[in-house]
């Protein structure tokens, strides 16, 4: 039982290049999340998925995208990365509220760190 | 906006110490809150939730409605509880977890 997997662990990227990390859970959880962790700012949520097909922007979705195509896999993608998108990024899913209050335990991958120079 | 502050980024003490994190969250009726931990090397995982009013590793957490806070407590701190704490609710209506900006726990021998 992996939880949930993010890929890749480390990246590098120029100004302007494009990219997607990678997120899969194996719990059957139906909300998904991505989170960045920065020095000082704690965890800011950017999306978040309710569901399969649905997704809704969090605190800081500007410069990026997700695709949440089937149940188990949730990606964010960088169009035009920028030298402020320098961070560590974590996934995280839960069961979802709709199963019963305390339900939304997140569970979350180990973080996917990117540098961009 | 529905908000978490922890005022302190640090927090030091010497083992057996009793600690306080402090959590404080913006009113909006009857919020759920948790508390988050991430020990070195390991990865992020949920501590304790107000709703179960539980004590986890030492530690407890009230629910104070009337001053908005959630603050994490332990009488006697140990070296092993030395690690990033996060408080986080959940938005209202929705599955959107929101976190604070943290404090580092510090426990020395």
């Amino acid at each position: 039982n992996a939880g949930v997997t993010q890929t890749p662990k480390f990246q590098v990227l120029k100004t302007g290049q494009s990219m997607t990390l990678q997120c899969a859970q194996d719990m059957n959880h139906n909300s998904m999340y991505w989170y960045r962790q920065d020095p000082g700012m704690g965890l800011r949520l950017i999306y978040y998925s309710a569901s399969e097909g649905t997704t809704d922007k969090g605190e800081v979705p500007n410069g990026y995208n997700v695709s949440r195509l089937n149940k188990r896999e949730f990606s964010l993608r960088l169009e035009s990365a920028a030298p402020s998108q320098t961070s560590v990024y974590f996934c995280a899913s839960s069961e979802g509220s709709s199963l019963g209050t305390g339900a939304n335990v997140l569970t979350f991958g180990a973080g996917s760190r990117l540098t961009v120079l | 906006a529905q908000r978490v502050t922890q005022p302190e980024k640090l927090l030091s003490v010497f083992k057996g110490a009793p600690v306080e994190l402090k959590c404080n969250y913006s009113y909006s009726g009857s919020p759920e809150l948790f508390w988050y931990v991430q020990y070195s090397r390991q990865r992020l995982q949920l501590l304790l939730r107000h709703i179960s009013r539980e004590s986890i590793k030492g530690f407890t957490a009230d629910l104070n409605k009337g001053e908005t806070s959630f603050h994490l407590k332990k009488p006697f701190a140990q070296e092993e509880d030395s690690a990033m704490y996060y408080c986080a609710r959940r938005t209202y209506n929705t599955d959107k977890l929101i976190f604070g900006t943290g404090t580092r726990l510090q426990v020395f021998p």
